[in-house]
């Protein structure tokens, strides 16, 4: 039969707030972690990646957080702006199996002005 | 401008019909990556070229053929399109195990009736 679509988790900010997007991914032997975000028709851009030896990463703007223990990942946004509204997701690489990325489910971020 | 071109960008197939997706990228990557993403989920992985003259399925494989056929070009193609293929479609490149350098294109919404 036809597969119906998941709903994304969602995310709703005010403008100015700090946005907090976790993910959990699955594979404990993973090497490399990336986030990504996608606005609507578009494909997915780089925002922030982060290497399996570090737990911290600042950019431009974004924070990304990795707890290796618990298998979990964070990036944080600082004073959300309404170009930000889109859907971001992790991905996770294993560095010798071919550098393919494996994706999370998304979540979608909405700034309220 | 440099980048990941996918063709065509819309596509209504009917049951049984088959089609080939076509990517082509120049910033000389030498992995390409095909993906799908369905509403409301992360991008799965179909197939893979880590480097030219080679190819490997990914997580969902299935119904799906491709060919690297050089360095620039990897191509997707559904033999007998079903519904359950309604999605989108995405092709990526990046330079060998490297998530940051990867490079997607705007992808081919693809609907089977």
């Amino acid at each position: 039969g036809e597969s119906v679509g998941l709903h994304l988790p969602t995310l709703s900010v005010q403008e100015g707030d700090n946005s907090i997007i976790n993910c959990a991914y699955s594979n404990s032997a993973s090497d490399y972690f990336i986030w990504y975000k996608q606005e609507s028709g578009k494909g997915p851009q780089f925002i922030i990646d982060i290497r399996s030896n570090m737990d911290k990463r600042q950019g431009q703007r974004v924070t990304v957080l990795l707890n290796k223990t618990v298998k979990h990942l964070s990036l944080q946004i600082a004073a959300t702006q309404p170009g930000d509204s889109a859907v971001y997701f992790c991905a996770e690489m294993i560095y010798n199996q071919g550098g393919k990325l494996i994706f999370g489910q998304g979540t979608e971020l909405s700034v309220k002005p | 401008n440099a980048g990941v071109t996918q063709t065509p960008k819309f596509q209504v197939l009917k049951t049984g019909q088959s089609m080939t997706l076509q990517c082509a990228q120049d910033m000389n990557h030498n992995s390409m990556y095909w993906y799908r993403q369905d509403p409301g989920m992360g991008l799965r992985l179909i197939y893979y070229s880590a480097s030219e003259g080679t190819t490997d399925k990914g997580e969902v494989p299935n119904g799906y053929n491709v060919s690297r056929l050089n360095k620039r070009e990897f191509s997707l193609r559904l033999e007998s399109a079903a519904p359950s293929q309604t999605s989108v479609y995405f092709c990526a490149s990046s330079e060998n195990n490297a998530g940051r350098g990867y490079t997607f294109g705007s992808g081919t919404r693809l609907t089977v009736v």
